[in-house]
């Protein structure tokens, strides 16, 4: 099993430019959370999903959409990049409440200049 | 806003010594966990406590939580090189939401 997967792992945009984002998981988990992180700020949820066909904003929503198509898929999306978005992407998983443990993919380091 | 924040921020020991960090949160928990972070990666799950627990041991692990204080503390005995990594506390802040700490950057020397 692959766990938590996140494609690309690396990206840089110009300003202006969209790109989505893409996490997958063969856990089965129902909840999944899109988080930041930048230097010194820990980790900031930015949208999260308790299951299929569900969206919810989290901390920092203001920028990105997001989308749960499929229960094992969760996308973000940046449709005009700015250079405050420059950051490290992780997608996670829990199996049900947000109480649980979440299972973390590896990270997407997006540069915008 | 950060639910919890850890301390100290960096902490360098020497391989062997035990290793000790500290969260403190503002409101109440249903749980708090602790993450671990290796450089380039994502955060690992290492352990949860319950608001009812007081302490939880897991392997060279062990967490102790004090809801009167509304603080936590994770300790690494033995420690070793492959410990070094930053370790997250994280709380539930309303329903839907875990929120972490800034960390703390924990290097082991050999």
């Amino acid at each position: 099993n692959a766990g938590v997967t996140q494609t690309p792992k690396f990206r840089v945009l110009k300003t202006g430019q969209s790109m989505t984002l893409l996490c997958a998981q063969d856990m089965n988990h129902e909840y999944m959370y899109w988080y930041r992180q930048d230097p010194g700020m820990g980790l900031r949820l930015i949208h999260y999903s308790v299951g299929e066909g569900t969206t919810a904003k989290g901390e920092v929503p203001d920028g990105y959409n997001v989308s749960r198509l499929k229960k094992q898929n969760f996308l973000l999306g940046l449709e005009s990049a700015a250079p405050s978005q420059t950051s490290v992407y992780f997608c996670a998983c829990s199996i049900r409440q947000v109480s649980y443990e979440q299972y973390f993919g590896p990270g997407t380091r997006l540069t915008v200049t | 806003s950060q639910q919890g924040e850890e301390d100290p921020q960096a902490l360098s020991i020497q391989e062997g010594e035990n290793a000790t960090m500290n969260c403190s949160y503002k409101t109440s928990i249903n749980n708090l966990q602790w993450y671990r972070q290796n450089s380039g990666r994502g955060l690992v799950h290492l352990i949860l406590i319950r608001s009812n627990e007081r302490e939880k041991h897991s392997g060279r692990l062990r967490v102790t939580l004090d809801t009167s204080k509304k603080s936590s503390s994770l300790l690494i005995t033995a420690s070793r090189a492959a410990d070094t990594a930053s370790y997250f506390c994280a709380t539930l802040a309303g329903a839907q939401k875990l929120v972490f700490g800034q960390g703390t950057r924990l290097t082991i020397n050999p």
